[in-house]
This record gives C-alpha cells, structure tokens and sequence, in this order.
C-alpha cells in the first residue's frame, strides 16, 4: 500500500512568486490536511479537505490556499511569496477511524 | 486554547538506555494523541496512536501512555539505539468533526543516542 507521496520535494522561488505543492494521500483515504513547519513556529495547520471540500481552515493569511480532487489528491497554492514562508510543508493523509494521520515526506520551499 | 508542551527539547544518552519523553496539554477535552518521529528535513512517521478512552500503547520497544484528567503524555523507549536519534512530536487532535477538527503540536524533543 502506496503511502502519501508529496511533489516536489524541493523548491526554490523568489519573493513575489507563486507556487504549487501537490499530495497524493493513501489510496481510499479521502481527508487531507496541510501543516507548516518552521523552526519557531513548529507546525501550523493550514487546512483540510474533504470529498473536494475545505472542512477546515487555520489562521493563515488569504494568499495560502487549496483544493483537492474527486481522486483525492490535494494541492496547495501559496501566490506573493515572502520569504518567510520558507518552511516545510506537510501533508497528512487520514482515513475512517482511529483519524490516524499519515505523512509525506513533504515539500522544502525556500523563498530567496 | 489547547497548547501542548513537550519537555525536554533536548537529549542526549548512552546507547542502552531506557529513556522518557513527556508531552503536557492544557485541554483534557481530546479525541485522541499521537505520536511522531521525524528525522533531519523528513516527514513524520506515525509510532503510536492513543485514543481519549484508552491508557496506553505498545509497539515493539516503545510505549506511550495518556492520562487526559493530568493533561499528560508519555513516551517510553526501552533499550535506546543510536537508529531512535531523531526529533520526537506529541499532537493532540482536539475533535473529529468540526473546526477543532486538526492536530495541535509540541515543538518536538530531539533525542541523540550515542554509541
């Protein structure tokens, strides 16, 4: 069974641009959550999707957003790109009970 | 506001040693609490997972126990080995339904087992 698969795994991009992360989940997990993680900050939940809708939401400004597919498949889109929001960007993938929560090895944006 | 601390941040121990991680939470209202291993610029691996109604769980040579009235987590590797050198994260999942439905996370304790 396949885990879940983020790409790309590395990127570099310059203030003012945008970028897109995806994340494949579990094959039959339909919840994905999306988690910051910076050295300060630890990790921050960003949002969730479910069955193609936003479930839930943190406390990020506007400019991060996020959609998933009816193959459940989720990405993220982060536009007016600063340089701190250079982090590693974690997607969880959960399925029916216990909500375990599954990881990525997730997508290292650096903002020059 | 559910915070969730992890102490300590930072430890360092023989190889062989039995060790314990703690992780403190300010809200006992939780659906359940997890575990996680992360190694340098990886993912998370989950260990264990323990649901609000239970005391504890086992895998292999780690045990991780929940007592929600105290608002504490505890992790315990018996027998370390220089392979557990990783950073160690406690989250809680306040609810599963609703805008509490989300992980709350500590900052992680990074364990260093010497050979």
């Amino acid at each position: 069974k396949a885990g879940v698969t983020q790409t790309p795994r590395y990127l570099i991009k310059t203030r003012g641009q945008q970028v897109t992360l995806s994340c494949s989940p579990i094959s039959g997990h339909r919840s994905v959550s999306w988690y910051q993680q910076t050295p300060g900050q630890g990790l921050q939940f960003l949002f969730e999707y479910f069955s193609e809708t936003q479930r839930n939401k943190g406390n990020f400004p506007g400019r991060f957003s996020g959609r998933q597919f009816s193959n459940s498949r989720s990405e993220m889109n982060v536009s007016t790109l600063e340089l701190g929001d250079s982090a590693l960007y974690l997607c969880a993938s959960t399925g029916p009970k216990p909500t375990e929560a599954f990881f990525g090895q997730g997508t290292r944006l650096t903002v020059v | 506001k559910q915070e969730v601390t992890q102490i300590p941040a930072a430890l360092s121990v023989p190889e062989g040693e039995n060790l314990v991680l703690n992780c403190s939470f300010t809200d006992s209202a939780i659906y359940n609490l997890q575990w996680f291993r992360q190694d340098p610029g990886k993912g998370l691996t989950s260990l264990l997972l323990i649901q609000s109604s239970q005391r504890e769980q086992t895998s292999g040579r780690l045990n991780a126990s929940l007592d929600k009235s105290s608002g504490r987590s505890t992790l315990y590797i018996a027998a370390s080995q220089p392979g557990d050198s990783a950073t160690y994260l406690c989250a809680v999942l306040l609810s599963n339904a609703g805008n509490n439905r989300k992980l709350i996370w500590g900052l992680g304790t990074s364990l260093a087992v010497n050979p």
